[in-house]
């Protein structure tokens, strides 16, 4: 079966805008989680949505914001950039959440100037 | 807050060599799970163990999972270059959040 993709691949942004990242899960999973991952942070956790609601939050500013739709595809958007934003951006999905296996996708590299 | 940590933080080891990373939560975990990132890649699921005890093998790396659902450990005998990349371990705190400790680079060298 087809894995998870995201989309764009790679992006370039300047401090104030806003970006969109794009999550399309394996067929059949509801569940769709996303992580930035900066160098020698590790995966931090940012949401979780499973079946159009985010049932979980990270610790991240009201900047960061997501959702999904009813084909289990997702979103997320960062409004007026940082510097600090500039990351690896990742979504997993999986059938049910947590407690299950999780897909990653190739993420995003988002860079902020 | 609950926390998922993880030794080493870096783990140079010489090919042929064996090698323990481990994972150690402060609250009881439901199951651990462990993935492996490749440099450039994205993290790539390897195994999820869930009873008291258990112990996992795939071919040279052995997965445990302590008596009281607190820790793990993942041991490597005989290291390859292809060990090379970032081990994490995760555990699930709530339905839909899994927390991830910060995870060990392997170095290998030749």
């Amino acid at each position: 079966k087809a894995g998870v993709t995201q989309t764009p691949r790679y992006l370039i942004k300047t401090r104030g805008q806003q970006v969109t990242l794009s999550c399309s899960p394996i067929s059949g999973h509801r569940s769709v989680s996303w992580y930035q991952q900066t160098p020698g942070q590790g995966l931090q956790f940012l949401f979780e949505y499973f079946s159009e609601t985010q049932r979980n939050k990270g610790n991240f500013p009201g900047r960061f914001s997501g959702r999904q739709f009813s084909n289990s595809r997702s979103e997320m958007n960062v409004s007026t950039l940082e510097l600090g934003d500039s990351a690896l951006y990742l979504c997993a999905s999986s059938f049910a959440g947590a407690k299950d296996e999780q897909y990653f996708g190739p993420g995003t590299r988002l860079t902020v100037t | 807050g609950q926390q998922v940590m993880q030794i080493p933080q870096y783990q140079h080891v010489q090919e042929g060599e064996d090698f323990t990373t481990y994972c150690n939560s402060s609250t009881t975990l439901s199951n651990i799970q462990w993935y492996k990132q490749r440099p450039g890649g994205h993290p790539v699921f390897l195994i999820q163990l869930v009873k008291s005890g258990e112990v996992k093998k795939q071919k040279r790396l052995t997965f445990q999972f302590g008596e009281a659902k607190k820790n793990s450990s993942l041991h490597i005998t005989a290291t390859q270059t292809t060990d090379v990349g970032t081990y994490f371990c995760a555990g699930p705190i709530l339905w839909g959040k899994l927390q991830f400790g910060a995870g060990t680079q392997v170095v290998v060298t030749p």
